[in-house]
């Protein structure tokens, strides 16, 4: 099983459809979880912390599930400016890199 | 933009060549990690540096090194060069010495090796 598995894209949405991102992680002791965004040929940039008791930023909204060892990113009334690819990344403890998903990619068609 | 700043943005080489790509981090981030990206995958981190030392490394063979500079900058260093490391190596800045801080990405350097 791979350490951080990340639903296969391509997701194609129309704007202002809402869309999920489903993550699973492999290892229990993971203590960190992100969702990073990539544009194309770009570097990544984190767009948000997931934390236990899930969080929301706008029209973006994280939740951690530890006992099944997932992770959502649900995203409300796309824009045509989230067209991008989605990483999921976990971490361990502080003495463990990051772990990078292989990336969902979204398009959000007008 | 992050202040992450790395050269060169593209670089060609031949198999067996070294390489080394460079990266300056963010003002008041002592911290560097090299990533390697494949097409078609995330980011697999590489190594990192902490105050000049190496902080952790990834599963990567020895014929990758690097060094990190009194002012945080660093460098990433690939011998004996392989189809294989045709990639995005991507360089981040953090604060602080854990592995799992938030990482601040440069634009990274795409290396073809023919």
């Amino acid at each position: 099983r791979k350490e951080v598995e990340q639903d296969p894209g391509p997701f194609n949405v129309p704007e202002g459809a809402t869309v999920a991102f489903n993550c699973t992680y492999s290892n229990s002791a993971s203590q960190s979880f992100f969702w990073y965004r990539q544009d194309c040929r770009k570097e990544p940039k984190l767009l948000m912390s997931v934390y236990s008791s899930g969080n929301e930023d706008g029209r973006f909204t994280a939740q951690l599930n530890r006992a099944s060892q997932y992770i959502s990113l649900l995203i409300r009334d796309s824009k045509l400016s989230d067209s991008a690819t989605y990483l999921c990344v976990v971490g361990g403890s502080g003495n463990t890199p990051l772990v990078f998903g292989k990336g969902t990619r979204l398009s959000v068609i007008a | 933009e992050t202040g992450v700043t790395q050269s060169p943005t593209h670089l060609i080489k031949t198999r067996g060549q070294q390489v080394t790509l460079r990266c300056s981090s963010q003002s008041g981030h002592n911290t560097v990690s090299w990533y390697q990206q494949a097409l078609g995958q995330g980011p697999q981190f590489i190594f990192q540096y902490y105050r000049e030392e190496e902080n952790g490394r990834g599963n990567f063979p020895p014929r990758f090194s690097g060094l990190q500079f009194p002012n945080y900058s660093s460098e990433l260093n690939v011998n004996a060069l392989e189809l294989d490391d045709s990639a995005l190596y991507l360089c981040a800045s953090s604060l602080g010495q854990g592995l799992v801080n938030e990482q601040f990405f440069g634009p990274g350097t795409r290396l073809t090796v023919l």
